[in-house]
């Protein structure tokens, strides 16, 4: 039973445009969540967090909005630079559960020049 | 320092074989993670450390021992591995195990021969 679901395993964007990466949860015990970043033969990176008391958290090019009725997030990459090409993954964790974070199966990010 | 670092950082040995991984962070953190990642998977957590105190097992098999000598460090000794245990072991930091960012070290890419 997948709990974190990332429905599109690829995205294609031009340059400057905007990325719009999903992700879909079904445990309405998750109450915070996060996006990383992946190259290849490397760990994760932190990119962006938010709480389930928020809807929308912003950092630089990078806002991740929460919809809880949904179940529903996403990351708005915003402009699209060509070094964002990587494997994002969203996680959720509950505060019930600590420690323990649900990925998502990643969605590959292509941004052309 | 933001830094998780992890040793060695490949890893090839027999079934029979006796190694270990080790990771280290400085940042002060008091929770200390295992994750195994397959190819175009997501990472899987394996065990969570909180202060120093063993707190989630996702039913890992024995063969995988963990151990958390100080806050800083974590090892996990591996021992008659199977071929099926190849992956990229990633080990994290967090400040806490009580919702907050989870930062991942490079990882250690393991092949069971």
């Amino acid at each position: 039973d997948q709990q974190v679901k990332q429905n599109s395993p690829s995205l294609s964007v031009q340059e400057g445009r905007i990325s719009i990466l999903n992700c879909d949860y079904t445990n309405s015990m998750f109450d915070y969540f996060l996006w990383y970043k992946k190259y290849p033969a490397e760990g994760p990176t932190f990119l962006i967090s938010i709480s389930s008391i928020k809807d929308k958290n912003e950092d630089g090019r990078f806002t991740v909005f929460l919809n809880k009725s949904a179940k529903h997030l996403s990351l708005h990459i915003v402009p699209s630079q060509p070094g964002d090409s990587a494997v994002y993954f969203c996680a959720a964790g509950s505060s019930s559960n600590t420690g323990k974070l649900i990925f998502g199966q990643g969605t590959t990010l292509q941004v052309k020049p | 320092d933001t830094e998780v670092t992890q040793t060695p950082k490949h890893l090839v040995m027999g079934m029979t074989n006796k190694k270990s991984l080790k990771c280290e962070q400085h940042m002060g953190h008091r929770a200390m993670y295992w994750y195994k990642q397959k190819a175009k998977k997501p990472p899987e957590l394996m065990f969570v450390y909180s202060y120093e105190k063993l707190s989630i097992n996702e039913s890992v098999p024995s063969r995988f021992s963990p151990e958390c000598p100080n806050s800083s460090l974590l090892n996990l000794h591996l021992h008659a591995l199977q071929p099926e245990d190849s992956a990229l072991y990633l080990c994290a930091s967090s400040q806490s195990s009580r919702r907050t960012e989870q930062f991942f070290g490079p990882g250690t890419r393991l092949t069971v021969l």
